[in-house]
Order: structure tokens, then sequence, then C-alpha cells
């Protein structure tokens, strides 16, 4: 099966510290990928949708400046949080769109961020 | 209102029932169907897609009713490894997903 991975899975950094996170396609093209955050006990909020080739879109509320999303291949994007603070502590996830009408979409195993 | 609404839960059933899901979606340009579940602090893995015509995967059956724009999830024989939460997952044609909130369910001995 499909097949997503992230990476890395665990990252604990001091304030202000830039990190960045990858998701790549392993078994397939993805032209579009999709960056989520997760708080605990909440559910999934989709902050943008990233398509190769071209600028990621931002849903409301999410700074662009802030994330960074750059998805220069079609079996890599990367997402970068840029000066980190203790709030953007969350878990991360990235998602894959298989081509094709009606495909779902296949999940990295996520990135949990801790900014002391 | 929400896009896709689905049971907010918990359920809480004994290993060995039955329990359904229930998801409403309001797009009706919506095309494509799914449920995953996602287990605490792991990402969600797709489960099944839903079709119009139902479909069933060992002890899991989902059904599509498009005209009532509701997708449901039947679970049968709960086992205690079926604890988790179940996303509700429309797709629009143009790619764009949206998720339900979830629907936790916990199955006891």
């Amino acid at each position: 099966g499909a097949v997503v991975s992230q990476h890395p899975s665990w990252v604990i950094c001091k304030s202000g510290t830039s990190v960045k996170i990858e998701c790549r396609s392993l078994d397939f093209q993805a032209t579009t990928m999709f960056w989520y955050r997760q708080f605990p006990k909440q559910s999934l909020m989709l902050m943008a949708t990233s398509n190769e080739g071209s600028k990621a879109t931002y849903e409301q509320g999410v700074e662009k400046d802030k994330f960074l999303i750059n998805h220069a291949s079609l079996t890599l994007s990367t997402l970068t949080v840029t000066s980190a603070h203790p709030e953007d502590s969350s878990f991360y996830i990235c998602s894959a769109l298989h081509q094709g009408l009606g495909q779902p979409q296949h999940f990295g195993d996520g990135t949990r961020l801790s900014i002391l | 209102r929400k896009e896709v609404e689905q049971d907010p839960g918990p359920f809480n059933v004994p290993e060995g029932a039955t329990v359904a899901f229930n998801c409403t979606y309001s797009n009706s340009a919506s095309q494509s169907f799914f449920w995953y579940r996602q287990d605490c602090r792991k990402e969600p893995k797709l489960l099944m897609s839903v079709y119009s015509s139902g479909n069933e995967d060992g002890r899991f059956t989902a059904q599509l009713n498009r005209a009532s724009q509701y997708i449901s999830l039947l679970i049968r024989d709960s086992k205690l490894s079926d604890s988790a939460t179940y996303l509700c997952v429309v797709n629009t044609n143009a790619g764009k997903s949206t998720f339900g909130d979830g629907t936790t369910l916990t199955v006891k001995p």
C-alpha cells in the first residue's frame, strides 16, 4: 500500500529555533500534500495545502511566514516552523494525495514538536 | 454548521457488541468518502473507503446515502483493539478533504 514517511518523529528544541519537518511519499507521486496540526484531544486542523511546483495555500489564521512550506518534487514536501515558541508545540502530520479521482489521503507518522 | 459532522461520542461498549457511527456532510459536490481510525498520539490510518453500494471488510461495514448526505460505519463483534477515534472524511473532486471531529470508541472487557 501507499506509504508516506515523515521525519523527524519527535523534536525537542529551545525557543527561537527553526525546525524543519520532511514528508515523503515513498511509492507514489503526490502532486498535493497537506500539513495538519493537532493539539491534545482535539481534531486535525488543516494548516496548508502544498502543491508541487507552486506556492502553498494556507488556511485562514495560519501565518505563512511562520510556517514555510516547500514542495520541490513530486515526492517531498517540507514544513519549517520558524523561530518556534512554546505555543507552537503540537503534533504535526503530513498527508499525501495519490493522483487520480477518489483517492484517499495517506498520512505520515506525524512529528511531535516540543518547544521549551 | 460544520461541513462534516459526526456523533461526538464517546461510545463505551463491551467486547462483542455491535456499534454504529454516523456522519453527515453538507457539500453536495462531495465525491469520495472514507473512514479513518486514529489511535492516541498516532497519525490517522485509512480504515476503508465508502461506496454508494455499501461495502464490507470483515467486521466493518460502511454505507453511503447520497440523497441524505449520510455515511455510516458499523463494527460487529467489537474487539478491545477497536478502541480508537474514528474519523469521517469527505473529499470533493478538487481533492479537498474535510474531516469530521471524530468519534471516540472504547471497547471494554
